[in-house]
């Protein structure tokens, strides 16, 4: 089981962000790998990867995005918010087939 | 450049039969594990079918698990979802996305075809 917290969050632009992610079971698997990924889908788009094991950016992500965290505990940081970073984030486990966390949705105040 | 495109959504009544298509570009299907995940009004994404490349495994979300059939063809380089005995509650958009093994994560994403189970 994922859970995240919280589930909406408003946050003024420039600000800073952060959602939680934990997991039922650690993710770390015995190859020494933590596979928890984060995702962000924005109203009407297909989901988009930032984030996979824990703290590795996707190519073309902008630095204002960072992962980290270790076992059953993560966190994806936004330094900074902008506009385009509206939607829905979710994080997902990829060591027992794979689950997604119920998703953060994040809107500008 | 790699992409994937769904089609073959669409309205059905409940207890009906859809297949959806997913035809990839880019790479081979038979290289990689494929996926399907969907994201029903409302509610957040759902992860319900993978398969591996090799060796060749389906896996099954418990919700869909004895109705929907995941298969691949690689001559037409492309990744289906047999869905049978639909139900209200599988009204959703479906995207087909390519498993990186590495990562054990989705680093493709289809754009999507939406199922609307009504009667």
């Amino acid at each position: 089981v994922m859970t995240q917290s919280p589930l909406s969050l408003s946050v003024t632009l420039g600000q800073p962000a952060s959602i939680s992610c934990r997991s039922s079971q650690s993710l770390l698997f015995r190859d020494g790998n933590t596979y928890l990924s984060w995702f962000h889908q924005r109203p009407g788009q297909s989901p988009r990867r930032l984030i996979y094991k824990v703290s590795n950016r996707d190519s073309g992500v902008p630095d204002r995005f960072s992962g980290s965290g270790s076992g059953t505990d993560f966190t994806l940081k936004i330094s900074r918010v902008e506009a385009e970073d509206v939607g829905v984030y979710y994080c997902m486990q990829g060591i027992d087939l794979f689950t997604f966390g119920p998703g953060t949705k994040v809107d500008i105040k | 450049e790699v992409q994937l495109v769904e089609s073959g959504g669409g309205l059905i009544q409940p207890g009906g039969s859809l297949r959806l298509s997913c035809v990839a570009s880019g790479f081979s299907v038979s290289d990689y594990g494929m996926t399907w995940v969907r994201l029903a009004p409302g509610k957040g994404l759902e992860w319900i079918s993978f398969i591996r490349s090799r060796p060749v495994n389906m896996h099954y979300a418990d919700s869909v698990k004895g109705r929907f059939t995941i298969s691949r063809d690689s001559t037409e380089n492309s990744l289906y979802l047999q869905m049978n005995s639909l139900r209200a509650e599988d009204t959703a958009m479906y995207y087909c996305a390519r498993v990186d093994s590495i990562t054990w994560s989705f680093d493709y994403w289809g754009q999507g075809a939406l199922v609307t189970v009504t009667s």
